[in-house]
């Protein structure tokens, strides 16, 4: 099963970059790589998801390396309102409509002023 | 449009009883997907309903089950409560299932369940 691991807290300054990572060795080909937040006492939030290309959108960037063992989500220009925690899941596609998730532990991010 | 709402939101119950959870969903959607969250496991799936058939299940024990009427709206139960079964559960609603439904999912605020 694919697993991922993520830091459990990190820092940024608000206007600045944010780059959140998560490693997830054990990928294998239709694994898809999705990311979520949750802000304080809200349910979770879709982001962005990829499989092998980067991905972009208006909420952020998605960097997937070549490997596929991990991949970084970009908040280009962060602000107070993205303060929250960032989960990094793996869906595993098993045909059909079928699928399993493995969800990561999720890293706080907090953003200063 | 309404958003995804789950009743009640708070729960506080002993061990060994059993617990029904609601979940209304977009209108219009026919996806209903179940979480657990915990301060020790983090967000876990539970399972997911689509159309009254229960399509993707995660790792939980035969205790968590749970159903979906004509209308969408979905039921999760927890027979013979445990401690560790105390939780946020959180349910989602989408169009569609699969993976073009993991993407337009919509949570609720969820259903906070203590076992005492």
């Amino acid at each position: 099963d694919a697993k991922t691991t993520q830091p459990p807290s990190m820092d940024c300054a608000e206007g600045r970059a944010a780059n959140l990572p998560c490693n997830h060795s054990t990928i294998s080909g239709n694994e898809y790589v999705y990311w979520y937040r949750q802000i304080h006492s809200q349910g979770p939030q879709y982001i962005i998801h990829g499989l092998k290309n980067n991905e972009t959108n208006e909420m952020a960037s998605l960097i997937i390396t070549e490997d596929r063992k991990s991949s970084t989500l970009i908040l280009p220009h962060a602000t107070l309102r993205d303060t929250a925690v960032y989960y990094c899941i793996v869906r595993v596609d098993s045909g059909g409509s079928n699928y399993k998730l493995t969800f990561g532990k999720g890293t706080l991010l907090t953003v200063n002023p | 449009k309404a958003g995804v709402t789950q009743t009640p939101r708070y729960l506080i119950k002993t061990r060994g009883q059993q617990v029904t959870l609601s979940c209304s969903p977009i209108s219009g959607h026919r996806s209903v997907s179940w979480y657990q969250q915990t301060p020790g496991q983090g967000l876990q799936f539970l399972f997911e309903y689509f159309s009254e058939t229960q399509r993707n299940k995660g790792n939980f024990p035969g205790r968590f089950s749970g159903r979906q009427f004509s209308n969408s709206r979905s039921e999760m139960n927890v027979s013979t409560l445990e401690l560790g079964d105390s939780a946020l559960y959180l349910c989602a609603s989408s169009l569609v299932t699969g993976f073009m439904g993991m993407h337009e999912q919509y949570f609720g605020p969820g259903t906070r369940l203590t076992v005492t």
